[in-house]
C-alpha cells in the first residue's frame, strides 16, 4: 500500500499528558498538511509543509501543538499537556506541488485521540 | 476561498444514479470545484474536480453550470459502498499553498 499511513490509529490518554502522532505521506509528495476533525464536522485545517518548512499555520494550532517534517519525509505531531477538548481525529494528508498546480490531497485513515 | 452550500443530507436507490448538489454562487474566475468523500472511520478520499468544463472520471461526472455558481457530482450507478458523506470545496489551484476548507458536507446513504 502505498497511501499515506498515520500511527497509531487510536489513542487514549489522560489530561495533562504529551502525545505523539506520525505521518508518514506518500513518498513522492513534497507537501504534507495536518487536520483535525472532530464528531459531526468537516476536517480542520491545521498546518502545512512544503518539504522540511513548515508553511502555515491555523489559528487552531495553540502552542500546545508542534508539528516537525525534519527530512522533508515523515511528519510528526505532538500536543502537550493534552485537555478533553483535543479529543478528535487528527488527520494527515499529502500532495505533489509545483510552480503552477497542486495534485489533489490523499488523506490517511487519520488517529483518532480520546483524552480522559 | 468561496463558501459551498450543500443539503445536510440525501437518500438513493441502490442502482439509480446519485445527483448531490452544490451551490457556490462567491465562486471567483480562478477556483476550482473540487469534491472529496469520506466514509465512516475513514479519511476523505478525493473523487473529482474541476474549473469550467464538465469532467467525468471512473469514479462520477461533474458538472458545472456556465455561470459557475453550483455544480452537482453524479454517481451514475450508487451501491452501498457510495454511502459517505460527500464534501463540495472550492479553492485556488496554484503554487502556492491552498489549503481545502471543508463544510458540514451531504450525508449520502444508498438504500438497498
Amino acid at each position: 500500500d502505498t497511501g499515506v499511513s498515520q500511527n497509531p490509529r487510536h489513542k487514549i490518554t489522560k489530561r495533562g499528558q504529551n502525545v505523539t502522532f506520525r505521518c508518514d505521506p506518500i513518498s513522492e509528495h513534497n507537501r504534507l498538511y495536518w487536520y483535525r476533525q472532530t464528531l459531526g464536522q468537516g476536517p480542520e485545517f491545521l498546518t502545512y509543509f512544503q518539504n522540511e518548512a513548515q508553511l502555515e499555520k491555523s489559528r487552531l494550532l495553540s502552542d500546545r501543538f508542534s508539528a516537525e517534517r525534519p527530512k522533508g519525509s515523515f511528519s510528526t505531531l505532538e500536543i502537550q499537556r493534552t485537555e478533553q477538548g483535543d479529543s478528535a481525529m487528527y488527520l494527515c494528508a499529502s500532495s505533489l506541488g509545483g510552480l503552477t498546480a497542486i495534485s489533489p490531497l490523499h488523506f490517511g485513515n487519520g488517529t483518532r485521540l480520546t483524552v480522559t | 476561498d468561496a463558501k459551498t452550500t450543500q443539503p445536510p443530507s440525501m437518500d438513493c436507490a441502490e442502482g439509480r444514479a446519485a445527483n448531490l448538489p452544490c451551490n457556490h454562487s462567491t465562486i471567483s474566475g480562478n477556483e476550482y470545484v473540487y469534491w472529496y468523500r469520506q466514509i465512516h472511520s475513514q479519511g476523505p478520499q478525493y473523487i473529482i474536480h474541476g474549473l469550467k468544463n464538465n469532467e467525468t472520471n471512473e469514479m462520477a461526472s461533474l458538472i458545472i453550470t456556465e455561470d459557475r455558481k453550483s455544480s452537482t457530482l453524479i454517481l451514475p450507478h450508487a451501491t452501498l459502498r457510495d454511502t459517505a458523506v460527500y464534501y463540495c470545496i472550492v479553492s485556488q489551484l496554484s503554487g502556492s499553498a491552498r489549503q481545502l476548507t471543508f463544510g458540514s458536507g451531504t450525508q449520502l446513504t444508498v438504500l438497498p
